[in-house]
C-alpha cells in the first residue's frame, strides 16, 4: 500500500535560496508531523498539523521556516534564506489520530528529503 | 526538544550474537517506543511500551519499559545480517504528539 511519500528526495541549494519540501501522508491520516534529522543525530520534532491548522509549532528553529497544509493532506514546508546550517534529512510522518494517548496512534514516516545548502 | 540519552552509539558483532541496547531519560514518558532505521528509509516502528514495568516481545526482539518510566532496554537475540541498521529510541509524553528521540545505536552484524 502507499505509505508517506516526500519530494524531492535530494534538493541541494545556495546559501540564501528559497526552498520547498512536500509530503504526500497516507490517505485517510488526519496528523502530519515534520522532524529534522541531522547527522548522527535522531530526529527532531518540528511542526504537527491536526487537519489544517498546525497545532504546534514549538520545534520550528526560528521565522525563516514555515509549514502549510491548506487542505488537510498534503504539506510544504517552506524555509527562506537558506543557512548551511539547515542541511540535514527532513522527515514527514503521519498518523490517522494524533498520537498523544496510548495506545499509540503510530507515526508513520516518509523517507525523507535531503537538503543541503552549499 | 530534549534528546534521550542511548547507548552503545554504535556495535558491531558476528552472526548469531544477542544485542541489548538501552535508553534513558532525565524526565519521565507514558509511552516507550523503539524504531528502526535503514539507509536512505524513515525509521519504522518496532515496538511500543506504555507501562511502567511491561516487557513485550516482536519476533526476536524484546524491549522492556523502565519502572522509573525513565529508561527502557532493547534486546535482539540470535542477530542475522538484515538487523543491520541504526535503532531509535523515543519518548512519548500522555497528551503529547511530539516523539523525542534518541541519537541511535548503529548495528553492524557480520556473516
Amino acid at each position: 500500500g502507499a505509505g508517506v511519500s516526500q519530494t524531492p528526495s535530494n534538493k541541494v541549494t545556495e546559501k540564501g535560496k528559497y526552498v520547498e519540501l512536500r509530503c504526500d501522508p497516507i490517505s485517510g491520516h488526519t496528523a502530519l508531523y515534520w522532524y529534522r534529522q541531522s547527522l548522527g543525530q535522531g530526529p527532531e520534532f518540528l511542526i504537527y498539523f491536526q487537519g489544517t491548522g498546525a497545532a504546534d509549532d514549538s520545534g520550528l528553529p526560528n521565522d525563516r521556516f514555515f509549514a502549510v497544509r491548506p487542505e488537510g493532506s498534503v504539506s510544504t514546508l517552506k524555509i527562506q534564506r537558506t543557512e548551511r546550517g539547515d542541511s540535514a534529512v527532513y522527515l514527514c510522518a503521519s498518523s490517522f489520530l494524533p498520537s498523544g494517548r496510548a495506545p499509540y496512534n503510530e507515526q508513520f514516516f516518509g523517507p525523507g528529503t535531503r537538503l543541503t545548502v552549499l | 526538544g530534549q534528546q534521550l540519552n542511548q547507548s552503545p552509539q554504535s556495535m558491531f558483532i558476528q552472526e548469531g550474537e544477542d544485542v541489548s541496547m538501552n535508553c534513558t531519560s532525565s524526565s519521565i514518558f507514558n509511552t516507550w517506543l523503539w524504531y528502526k532505521q535503514e539507509p536512505g528509509e524513515g525509521p519504522v516502528l518496532l515496538i511500543a511500551l506504555y507501562k511502567a514495568g511491561e516487557l513485550t516481545s516482536n519476533g526476536r526482539l524484546t524491549a522492556q519499559f523502565g519502572i522509573t518510566r525513565k529508561d527502557s532496554f532493547l534486546n535482539i537475540s540470535a542477530s542475522i545480517p538484515s538487523d543491520v541498521g541504526i535503532y531509535f529510541c523515543a519518548g512519548l509524553r500522555d497528551s503529547g504528539y511530539a516523539l523525542n528521540f534518541g541519537k541511535g545505536t548503529s548495528l553492524l552484524v557480520t556473516p
